[in-house]
């Protein structure tokens, strides 16, 4: 089953619309929720730890809320260059990170 | 600050040689490294998780035999792919945590591996 789960798989915008990426948990003794950017041939570039319901965390165009079951990861105004893969990621007391399978965002000009 | 280096950035091998990525923590000391490989349009799959001076922990299914793994300093572990074949032709990345299992891990810039 699985226990991180993102939507949509894939999210083209125009430049300069906004939108939310979703990404939803079932894991137990939530430690924390990871927001990470992957652009093509890279490796993950941090983005926002979350550790407990009702934090946000703001970053130039992005910000990531998180309740109980799910995490937002809002994109205001996006630019071209705010397109790459999205990937959430969990770990409960004990374990490695478990990550979604991602978001591929493409925004467009 | 975090910043995490793999070098080298691609290799390409003969089939039955063996290859060494190694991942530094530049700016910070990492008691706890970790080793992923990812295929095309997929998610990071989790290989191994290593803690400094003491043996890894191998994820199910991953050769520990076949994947070497070397986490002798605070800053610096290595991942040695021992008699490489085409099937082992992956996109290897490590990460960093500075404190433990559940910290924050920053990710290193990847390692592009083609075994011909």
């Amino acid at each position: 089953e699985d226990q991180v789960t993102q939507s949509p798989e894939a999210l083209r915008l125009q430049e300069g619309e906004s939108s939310s990426l979703n990404c939803s948990y079932t894991v137990s003794g939530l430690r924390g929720l990871f927001w990470y950017r992957q652009d093509p041939g890279k490796g993950p570039e941090f983005l926002f730890t979350l550790y407990s319901a009702g934090e946000e965390k703001e970053k130039e165009r992005l910000k990531a809320t998180l309740t109980k079951k799910e995490s937002f990861l809002h994109i205001t105004a996006p630019k071209p260059e705010d397109s790459a893969t999205y990937l959430c990621a969990v770990n409960q007391a004990g374990t490695a990170l478990i990550f979604g399978k991602g978001t591929t965002l493409s925004v467009s000009s | 600050g975090a910043v995490v280096s793999q070098h080298p950035s691609w290799v390409i091998c003969k089939s039955g040689t063996s290859v060494k990525i190694e991942c530094r923590s530049l700016d910070f000391q990492a008691t706890t490294m970790f080793w992923y490989r990812q295929f095309p349009k997929q998610s990071l799959m989790l290989m191994a998780t290593s803690n400094e001076g003491s043996k890894a922990t191998y994820e199910q299914g991953v050769e520990k035999d076949k994947f070497l793994i070397n986490h002798a300093s605070l800053t610096l572990s290595t991942l040695t792919v021992t008699s490489a074949h085409p099937e082992d032709s992956s996109f290897y990345i490590c990460s960093a945590a500075g404190t433990g299992v559940t910290d924050t891990q920053y990710f290193g810039p990847g390692t592009r591996l083609t075994v011909l």
